[in-house]
Formats: C-alpha cells, sequence, structure tokens
C-alpha cells in the first residue's frame, strides 16, 4: 500500500462548483498534515494545513480523520484560478522529509 | 514568510556534463535540506537529505556518486549531477523545514534541467 494515496483525477467542473478531494494514508503514527498545490511547472506551495478539527480559509476548508487515516479539501464557488494539481502532504515526524500524494489534478471550466 | 532560493532556474547541458544546482534559505537557517525530483506528470520524489555538517542521506535508488550533495553551510545545500545523461532530464525542487509548529517546509522555485 503507498504512504499517500489521492485519487488522481482529472476533475473537470464548472465555475462556481464545489469540489471534494480524498486522500488517505498508512502511517498511523503521522503528524502532521498539509494540502499544497502546483501549478503546472512551478514548485509546489503551501494551501493549508489540516487539523483534527478542520481548518477554513476563505472557499477552502480542510478535515483530518485519524481514525480512518483519510484528509479531505473541499473548494466552493471553484475558479478558474482554482485549476491545478492539489498535492496531499504527511509528515511521520520530527525534521523528516515530505512525503506526496501523486496529486489531483482539478480543471475549472468556464 | 521564510524564503528559500534555488539557481538556476533552468538549465541546459550536453551529456558528459556535470550541472550544480544551488539550494538557499533566505531568512532562515536550515541544518536540514531535502531535495526531490519531478518528471513530467509524476509527483515529487525525496533523493535525499541533505545535512549541514554531515553526509548526505540518500533513498534508496539514487545514486550518491552520481548527485553529489553538499551542505556548506546553515544556509546552503548544493546538488551537483555528474556525467549528466538525457534520462536526468526532470524537474529538480529543494525545500527546507523551518522551525514552526508543524514541520512546515518551503520549497525553492525549482531548476528545470535538460540534457542533450
Amino acid at each position: 500500500r503507498k504512504e499517500v494515496e489521492q485519487d488522481p483525477g482529472p476533475f473537470n467542473v464548472p465555475e462556481g462548483a464545489t469540489v471534494a478531494f480524498n486522500c488517505t494514508y498508512s502511517n498511523s503514527a503521522s503528524q502532521s498534515f498539509f494540502w499544497y498545490r502546483q501549478d503546472c511547472r512551478k514548485e509546489p506551495k503551501l494551501l493549508m494545513s489540516v487539523y483534527s478539527s478542520g481548518n477554513e480559509d476563505g472557499r477552502f476548508t480542510a478535515q483530518l480523520n485519524r481514525a480512518s487515516q483519510y484528509i479531505s479539501l473541499l473548494i466552493r464557488d471553484s475558479k478558474l484560478s482554482d485549476s491545478a494539481t492539489y498535492l496531499c502532504v504527511v509528515v511521520n515526524s520530527g525534521n523528516t522529509p515530505l512525503v506526496f500524494g501523486k496529486g489531483t489534478r482539478l480543471s475549472v471550466i468556464a | 514568510g521564510a524564503v528559500v532560493s534555488q539557481h538556476p532556474s533552468w538549465v541546459i547541458c550536453k551529456s558528459g556534463t556535470s550541472v550544480k544546482i544551488e539550494c538557499r534559505s533566505l531568512d532562515f537557517q536550515a541544518t536540514t535540506m531535502f531535495w526531490y525530483r519531478q518528471f513530467p506528470k509524476q509527483s515529487l520524489m525525496l533523493m535525499a537529505t541533505s545535512n549541514e555538517g554531515s553526509k548526505a542521506t540518500y533513498e534508496q535508488g539514487v545514486e550518491k556518486d552520481k548527485f553529489l550533495i553538499n551542505h556548506a553551510s546553515l544556509t546552503l545545500s548544493t546538488l551537483t549531477v555528474t556525467s549528466a545523461h538525457p534520462e536526468d532530464s526532470s524537474f529538480y525542487i529543494c525545500s527546507a523545514p523551518t522551525s514552526g509548529w508543524g514541520n512546515e517546509q518551503y520549497f525553492g522555485p525549482g531548476t528545470r534541467l535538460t540534457v542533450t
């Protein structure tokens, strides 16, 4: 089983739609969780951290379910500029490298 | 916020030559930096962990004699691709963790290497 698994998509949605991405991780001892966004031919950029209590930033909501080892990202009122690849990222412990999912590609269509 | 820079942003070289890529943390010290590689339409794959003052730790399948890593100071790590071949053409990205909560990491803008 891969350490971090994501549905690769692509998700093609119209502007204004709500879209949800899911991610599962295999290491129950993982400590930190993030969603990164990567545009084509660019480096990943942090979108938001993910907490058990849920984390909302404008149109974006992230949720962590430790019992099910499951992370989600919800995007409301999709914009064209949201088109990108969304990477689910897990940190296992301490000063360790990020473990990336393969990413979910989103295309928002006018 | 924390910034990580990389140089060069892109490079084209001939087969058999060596290429050095620099990764700098601009406003924080990084005792550890990570080097990733990303092939087209693939995820980022960790190549190695660069440790200031000690040897780098390489992931399985990554040749340490081909990808030389030197972490010369608390703000600089370099990756040298030696005797580059076309299959080494890729997007190389470094990252550095800050000391903040949650091990947040910042990425350099990446270096696109093309070997002809």
